[in-house]
Order: C-alpha cells, then sequence, then structure tokens
C-alpha cells in the first residue's frame, strides 16, 4: 500500500527567502499531486507530476519529481505572505485514488 | 463547465443521527471518490464509484456508505454519527479511463455534537 510522507509538518520562513517541502513515497505511484489548502476550504491543484525527471513552475513554485528515489519536491522562492496555507503531496494509485501526505503548514512572516 | 459542486456547504448533526453529503462531478467525468479530513490531516481515501457500483474502499466502517446515480453524481449517507466523524469531507470527480487528474469539490464541514 502507498504511504506518503512529508516534512517539514511546519514552516516558517520570513518573506524572501527560499525553501523546499519534501514528499517521500513508498512504492510506485502513477503520478504525483500538489494541493495547496487555505484554513477551511478545499485543494487546489498547484501540480501535476507525470515522469521522471518531470519539474513544472508556476510563479514563485516549482515542482520536480524524481521516481527513482520516490522523492518530490516543491520549492519556494522569495517567499511571499500570500503564499501562506498548507501544502499536501498526493501520490496516486490505480484507479484514481489518491494518498496523501501529512501536509506542511507554511507560515510567511513579513 | 461548474466543476465539481457539493452540497451543504456546512452541516451540524446530534450523535446517533443519520447524515447524507451531495455530489455532482465535473461535467464529462463518471468516476466520484470520497475523502474525509479531519481537523490538521491530510484527506483519507473513504471509498469510489464507478458505474453506480462501489470500486476501491479505504479504511472505513460500514457506517459509512454510497451511491451513485446514472447521471453520475454521488451521496454520501453515514449513520450512527460519532463524535469522530466531525470532519471535511471532499468529493473528487475523475474519468476512469486514462490519465486524468481529479478534480475536487468544495467539501462539507460536518459537525457531530
Amino acid at each position: 500500500e502507498l504511504k506518503v510522507e512529508q516534512n517539514p509538518l511546519f514552516l516558517s520562513m520570513q518573506e524572501g527567502k527560499n525553501y523546499t517541502i519534501y514528499c517521500n513515497y513508498s512504492t510506485t505511484s502513477d503520478r504525483l499531486y500538489w494541493y495547496r489548502q487555505d484554513p477551511g476550504k478545499s485543494l487546489e491543484s498547484l501540480f501535476v507530476l507525470l515522469s521522471n525527471g518531470a519539474v513544472k513552475q508556476e510563479g514563485r513554485l516549482m515542482a520536480s519529481l524524481d521516481t527513482k528515489a520516490r522523492l518530490s519536491t516543491l520549492h519556494i522562492t522569495a517567499a511571499v505572505h500570500d503564499l501562506s496555507a498548507t501544502y499536501f503531496c498526493a501520490g496516486v494509485q490505480p484507479n484514481e485514488k489518491l494518498t496523501f501526505g501529512t501536509g506542511t503548514r507554511l507560515t510567511i512572516i513579513p | 463547465d461548474a466543476g465539481v459542486t457539493q452540497s451543504p456547504t456546512h452541516l451540524i448533526k446530534t450523535r446517533g443521527q443519520q447524515v447524507t453529503l451531495r455530489c455532482s462531478p465535473k461535467s464529462g467525468h463518471d468516476t466520484v471518490s470520497w475523502y474525509q479530513q479531519a481537523l490538521g490531516q491530510g484527506p483519507q481515501f473513504i471509498f469510489q464509484y464507478y458505474e453506480e457500483e462501489e470500486r476501491q474502499r479505504g479504511n472505513f466502517p460500514d457506517r459509512f456508505s454510497g451511491h451513485q446515480f446514472p447521471n453520475y453524481s454521488s451521496e454520501l449517507n453515514v449513520n450512527a454519527l460519532l463524535l469522530g466523524d466531525s470532519a471535511l469531507y471532499l468529493c473528487a470527480s475523475s474519468l476512469l479511463r486514462g490519465v486524468t487528474e481529479a478534480f475536487f469539490g468544495q467539501g462539507t464541514r460536518l459537525t457531530v455534537v
């Protein structure tokens, strides 16, 4: 059964700094998702990573996937307050069953 | 395209009661999956429906049941509610065949008192 682990669980960073969130998964996953969740809200899809070496960027966020290491990363560049949220990675098993990590609660401090 | 819609958005129930949550999938999608997200945790897979049948199930008791209708919409039913059932319930729709992204609804916040 697929297991997904994220670290760190909590991240407090200053505006303008860079940081990386790590997502490890235990077995083969069809692909890897990254989601953002604001308090009390649903999940907003950020990235879908389909294959080994995939790299996607949107604004200050960049996600990558290394299927051999079973590792995905979400890199934040020059953080701004609007990026404060909880970020989840999720692996996919057959038939679109998603297994989520525990989430990383990101707080950007002015 | 309205995307995935869920109703109601908020609900308060008493222990022991029963509740029904509803989900309409994104246009063109044929598969509905339900997830439970307790406060401070990641979503947990409850079950998935395709062609009006339950295809996969997570580690949830039989108190959790569901249904899918011919128009692909779905219901989640929870019987004999417990305080621990308080959570955000998320519905995701997708296409069973092929590589498609799962889209989530806005969720139903269930509070059991």
